[in-house]
């Protein structure tokens, strides 16, 4: 069975550094193919994709945040680590970890979080 | 970026009706297309793979087609439990996209 859950503060006060935790279950990251990424959705708004990080070390980041961030994985643990600094109001939202899958044409999110709300107030 | 432009953003149809939502990228994509559901306080699922494949354990009622920037959604029976918002997301390129959402609700 495959799971995955996010874990972190659900309260930051601006400008503070967002340092979440993806800890999965029932797949490796050490395997071919295999990936975990991290997408917000701000409350009533759309996904937006953050980052991913495969399992050769390959890390990809938004554009407009990579400034910001951040992905780490430790494979011993079977974590993904996702630091955003200089949290705003605006990034405000629901955070999901997922696994990526890349196999011939497949190339998608098939298995994802519950997701973590985090709230950005002074 | 690639952007996904979705329509409608909203839709109200009576179960058993045929839904349909497109999805438009702002350049060619080929077929790098997948289509996730998401129902209200739940994360994200994938139904819909490279554009026109079903993923495992979805009901065959979900559809998808089209290539290079126009792509359609259909769900050829509306059910109650279908009730979500439903988003397309490109891979052809990073940064990975995704559109807009398109809300169904029952009429």
């Amino acid at each position: 069975q495959i799971t995955l859950k996010e874990s972190g503060p659900t309260l930051v006060k601006p400008t503070q550094t967002l340092t979440l935790t993806c800890t999965f279950s029932g797949f490796s990251l050490i395997t071919s193919g295999v990936g975990v990424g991290w997408i917000r959705q701000p409350p009533g708004k759309a996904l937006e994709w953050l980052a991913l990080i495969y399992w050769d070390d390959d890390k990809r980041y938004s554009p407009s945040l990579k400034s910001r961030l951040t992905v780490t994985k430790d494979t011993s643990k079977s974590q993904v680590v996702l630091t955003l600094t200089n949290m705003d109001p605006v990034d405000t939202a629901t955070y999901y970890c997922a696994r990526h899958i890349l196999n011939g044409g497949y190339d998608a999110f098939d298995y994802w979080g519950q997701g973590t709300l985090v709230t950005v107030s002074s | 970026d690639i952007q996904m432009t979705q329509s409608p953003s909203s839709l109200s149809a009576s179960i058993g009706d045929r839904v349909t939502i497109t999805c438009q990228a702002s350049q060619d994509i080929s077929n790098s297309l997948n289509w996730y559901q998401q129902k209200p306080g739940k994360a994200p699922k994938l139904l819909i793979y490279v554009a026109s494949n079903l993923e495992t354990g979805v009901p065959s009622r979900f559809s998808g087609s089209g290539s290079g920037t126009d792509f359609t959604f259909t769900i050829s029976s509306l059910q109650p439990e279908d009730i979500a918002t439903y988003y397309c997301q490109q891979y052809d390129d990073f940064p990975l996209t995704f559109g807009g959402g398109t809300k169904v609700e029952i009429k």
